[in-house]
């Protein structure tokens, strides 16, 4: 089974500032790993995705993502923020073959001006 | 540009009270999904179809059950209502990876979400 543990519901960050989103997770077998954006009121749409090409990954909005196989992590940054960040963040795993994702717990990211 | 579509929006429903939230696509997409939503949970899903007559459990299908009679549709039906079901529920579709009919993208298109309150 694998799982998705995101370290802290909340972040917030300045204008401008660094944003750095953290993603652990377990697989038994080499996992795909994605991660989704939710604004409010609104469905998840894909940010990027890592399907075992490529370690860093880059998304839309200028978010990228490294796949760290030692840490068993799919952090995701981007080096300076914008108000229109603020939403909330997913991170999820799957199986290479498999057809279902399981979410993490959502990180909430504040923008401060 | 419809893409996935969820309805109704927002339901207040009684306990013990039944109901279907509907949900189409216009992609064509083979997979399909329902998840619900709680706050700080994350997303977990209730069921799950790879094709038109397939359905199958996902984490948390008590209480709940699918249809699959069309690729286009695929209704979460709630039978009994209970409190424990009030959440936000998304309905999504996945195209298939080229070339591979048993296997989607990865990608999930999302709608835009039934929030549902049980009393």
């Amino acid at each position: 089974a694998q799982s998705v543990t995101q370290l802290g519901s909340h972040v917030s960050v300045s204008e401008g500032a660094l944003v750095l989103l953290r993603c652990n997770y377990s697989s038994s077998v080499p996992p795909y790993l994605f991660w989704y954006v939710q604004y409010p009121n609104q469905g998840l749409q894909l940010l990027l995705k890592y399907t075992s090409a490529a370690t860093l990954v880059k998304g839309i909005n200028g978010f990228e993502a490294e796949f760290k196989k030692s840490e068993t992590s799919f952090h995701l940054t981007k080096p300076s923020a914008h108000m229109s960040d603020a939403a909330e963040y997913f991170c999820a795993v799957r199986r290479a073959a498999g057809n279902k994702l399981t979410f993490g717990g959502g990180t909430r990211v504040l923008v401060k001006p | 540009n419809a893409g996935v579509t969820q309805t109704p929006k927002f339901r207040i429903l009684k306990i013990g009270q039944s109901m279907t939230l509907q949900c189409t696509q216009d992609m064509n997409h083979n997979y399909m999904y329902w998840y619900r939503q709680d706050p700080g949970m994350g997303l977990k899903l209730i069921y799950y179809s790879v094709g038109a007559g397939i359905t199958d459990k996902g984490e948390v299908p008590n209480g709940y059950n699918v249809s699959r009679s069309t690729t286009e549709d695929f209704p979460l039906r709630l039978e009994l209502a209970a409190p424990s079901q009030t959440s936000v529920y998304f309905c999504a579709s996945s195209p298939s990876r080229s070339g591979i009919t048993n296997q989607n993208t990865g990608e999930l298109f999302f709608g835009e979400g039934s929030r549902l309150t049980v009393l």
